[in-house]
């Protein structure tokens, strides 16, 4: 089915272990998208991507690393895990940059012990 | 940071009864745009307004925007259970470029049957 999945839904893992979460998303849209969701703060912006092989940083980045290899992947990698990174993580992808909706997927919860 | 305050922060209410999400800003946005969350899913768009003073309609939903851009209200008559979720609102800069949107807190209702 046409859309973006995320995966794992759910993740625990350990301090300063690294940990990678998926995005897929089978509608060719140029722009991708990480958010994370925490209590009080809203969606922040992790990374983006404009195409294969462009990323750049969102508001609250360090820690994290993208990559876009393939126009449909997006991977987001907690390079060595703290606490303050257990959160609700949200991939959205965009078929334009302006004024355009977000298509989101239904998020992975990520808890760091 | 720039910040988007929605409120009220939660809200119960029974069906039937008709309530407003306020979301404000001392910031004037390009556009802005109002989601719905529902428990282990993203966000969904609602709707889209960008020129000041506008008013849209979705169904029992009312949308508008600010004269001066800088705050937005969503209304819904006669609520229905259905309508229970997390509503954020996100205002763009820029152009209304995605990359520079930024999410309210939310505001998280209950319509009780």
């Amino acid at each position: 089915d046409a859309g973006i999945t995320q995966s794992p839904r759910y993740k625990i893992t350990e301090t300063g272990r690294q940990v990678t979460l998926m995005c897929h998303q089978t509608w060719s849209h140029s722009y991708m998208f990480w958010y994370r969701q925490d209590l009080g703060h809203g969606l922040r912006l992790i990374y983006y991507s404009a195409a294969a092989d462009i990323t750049d940083k969102g508001e609250v980045s360090d820690g994290y690393v993208v990559s876009r290899s393939k126009t449909e992947n997006f991977p987001l990698t907690l390079e060595s895990a703290t606490r303050s990174q257990t959160s609700v993580y949200f991939c959205a992808s965009s078929e334009s940059f302006n004024n355009s909706p977000l298509h989101f997927g239904n998020g992975t919860r990520l808890t760091v012990t | 940071t720039q910040l988007l305050e929605q409120s009220p922060q939660f809200l119960s209410i029974q069906e039937g009864e008709n309530l407003t999400v306020y979301c404000n800003s001392s910031s004037v946005f390009s556009s802005l745009q109002w989601y719905r969350q529902e428990p282990g899913e993203g966000p969904v768009l609602l709707v889209t307004v960008v020129t000041g003073g506008e008013v849209k309609k979705l169904k029992r939903l009312t949308f508008q925007f600010g004269d001066a851009r800088k705050d937005s209200s969503l209304h819904i008559t006669a609520a229905q259970p259905g309508d229970t979720g997390l509503y954020l609102c996100a205002g763009a800069h820029a152009g209304g470029a995605t990359n520079k949107l930024i999410f309210g807190t939310g505001t998280l209702l209950a319509v009780q049957p």
